[in-house]
């Protein structure tokens, strides 16, 4: 079974530019989650999305936002960019049985560098 | 708000050595805890879990304990590897059926030959 791919994979982008990156699940998997990984801030929640609604939000300005297409795959989109938005952003799947949380599987991340 | 406080790194060891890197939780309810291991250029991958108090998750040689009592989940290894050496980063997922998980800062092992 293929794991989580993540599109792209590294991402240069200007100040005030918006951004889109792409997610697709492990087949089955309904939930998807995106995290943003920085050497300051460590790892922090960003959303989490099942059946195409965004049930779990952080604490992230609305400039960050997602969504999720009938087929489970995945886009968060960043707008009016920001230096400090550079960051390894992580999509997760997982199955949501609804039986308490569940195994999480990675993709291997999209690096964004602003500048 | 839910929260994970885990040692700080780098932590160096030689191979062979035992490691122990100590991780506590807050939370409300009884959450399900979690280690995640990321290696160089790669995502996090999935180590071990525990989902009820006492229970013990492992994988690979590791080892990790749900004490309630203690509101821990330290990692432990009998005797580590140059392969070992990666970020470690506990977790704890809430309760309810959500996939929201709170992340540790993540400590880095490096072992050296």
């Amino acid at each position: 079974k293929a794991g989580v791919t993540q599109t792209p994979r590294y991402l240069i982008k200007t100040r005030g530019q918006q951004v889109t990156l792409s997610c697709s699940p492990i087949s089955g998997h309904r939930s998807v989650s995106w995290y943003q990984q920085t050497p300051g801030q460590g790892l922090q929640f960003l959303f989490e999305y099942f059946s195409e609604t965004q049930r779990n939000k952080g604490n992230f300005p609305g400039r960050f936002s997602g969504r999720q297409f009938s087929n489970s795959r995945s886009e968060m989109n960043v707008s009016t960019l920001e230096l400090g938005d550079s960051a390894l952003y992580l999509c997760a799947s997982s199955l949501a049985t609804g039986q308490g949380p569940n195994e999480q599987y990675f993709g291997p991340g999209t690096r964004l560098t602003v500048t | 708000g839910n929260s994970v406080t885990q040692m700080e790194g780098p932590v160096t060891l030689s191979e062979e050595a035992f490691l122990t890197i100590n991780c506590t939780y807050t939370a409300t309810g009884y959450p399900s805890l979690f280690w995640y291991v990321q290696y160089p250029g790669e995502g996090l991958q999935l180590l071990l879990k525990a989902t009820k108090a006492d229970d013990k998750g492992s994988n690979k040689g590791f080892e990790a304990t749900y004490r309630k009592e203690t509101t821990s989940f330290h990692l432990e290894k009998g005797s580590v590897q140059v392969s070992d050496s990666a970020v470690y980063f506990c977790a704890l997922g809430n309760s309810g059926g959500y996939q929201k998980v709170t992340f540790g800062t993540g400590t880095k092992l490096q072992v050296i030959p």
